[in-house]
């Protein structure tokens, strides 16, 4: 079956520009978070959307949003963007809490 | 100020011998425990899970340990071998309710000599 699909792969953008970046979970899970990975914090949870509702969100400024779509499908994003923003933005989905499975990423580089 | 990128703990083990990769984790709720590869360039690759009601889960030639007491869980790779270079993270989460979310350890390098 196919993975978790993330788009694009590689973003760059300009301080104060936004940024919208996608995922499609796997069939038939209806839960989707959102993590950032620096070198500097590791792996940090954003939020988690589960049939279009956010259930859960991480300490993030307000610039960090979300939204899930009818079909699960997720995009997430980043407004006022900052040079702090640079990171790897990970999207997992899973059925309702278990076996959570990763996309392989957007890398997005703020310049 | 200037930023400081986390110390991975690193792993140097031979092709062949057995690996051991720890993780203190911090919830005494969590209940739900998973290990995760990640190689360079890519987004982490689930590897095996257990459960708080479990000590032990094999894996193809994986093994976690779970021990509550102390909090911490390990994951013992089998004849290691060189595509089992990566970063490892254990990632716990708490099912109940209000928690939706995976926290993640800082990582451990392993690194397999041929």
């Amino acid at each position: 079956k196919a993975g978790v699909t993330q788009t694009p792969r590689y973003l760059i953008k300009t301080r104060g520009q936004q940024v919208t970046l996608s995922c499609s979970p796997i069939s038939g899970h209806r839960s989707v978070s959102w993590y950032q990975q620096t070198p500097g914090q590791g792996l940090q949870f954003l939020f988690e959307y589960f049939s279009e509702t956010q259930r859960n969100k991480g300490n993030f400024p307000g610039r960090f949003s979300g939204r899930q779509f009818s079909n699960s499908r997720s995009e997430m994003n980043v407004s006022t963007l900052e040079l702090g923003d640079s990171a790897l933005y990970l999207c997992a989905s899973s059925f309702d809490r278990v076996g959570y499975t990763f996309g392989s990423g957007t890398r997005l580089t703020v310049v | 100020g200037e930023s400081v990128g986390l110390h991975l703990p690193t792993l140097s083990v031979q092709e062949g011998d057995n690996s051991i990769i720890n993780c203190a984790y911090s919830n005494s709720a969590s209940d739900y425990f998973i290990w995760y590869k990640q190689e360079s360039g890519k987004g982490p690759q689930f590897i095996i899970d257990i459960r708080s009601n479990m000590d032990k889960r094999q894996g193809q030639r994986v093994t976690v340990l779970l021990n509550k007491t102390v909090k911490h869980l390990s994951l013992q790779i089998a004849a290691t071998q060189p595509g089992d270079s990566a970063v490892y993270f254990c990632a716990e989460n708490y099912s109940g309710a209000g928690s939706y979310q995976l926290t993640f350890g800082k990582g451990t390098k392993l690194s397999v000599i041929p």
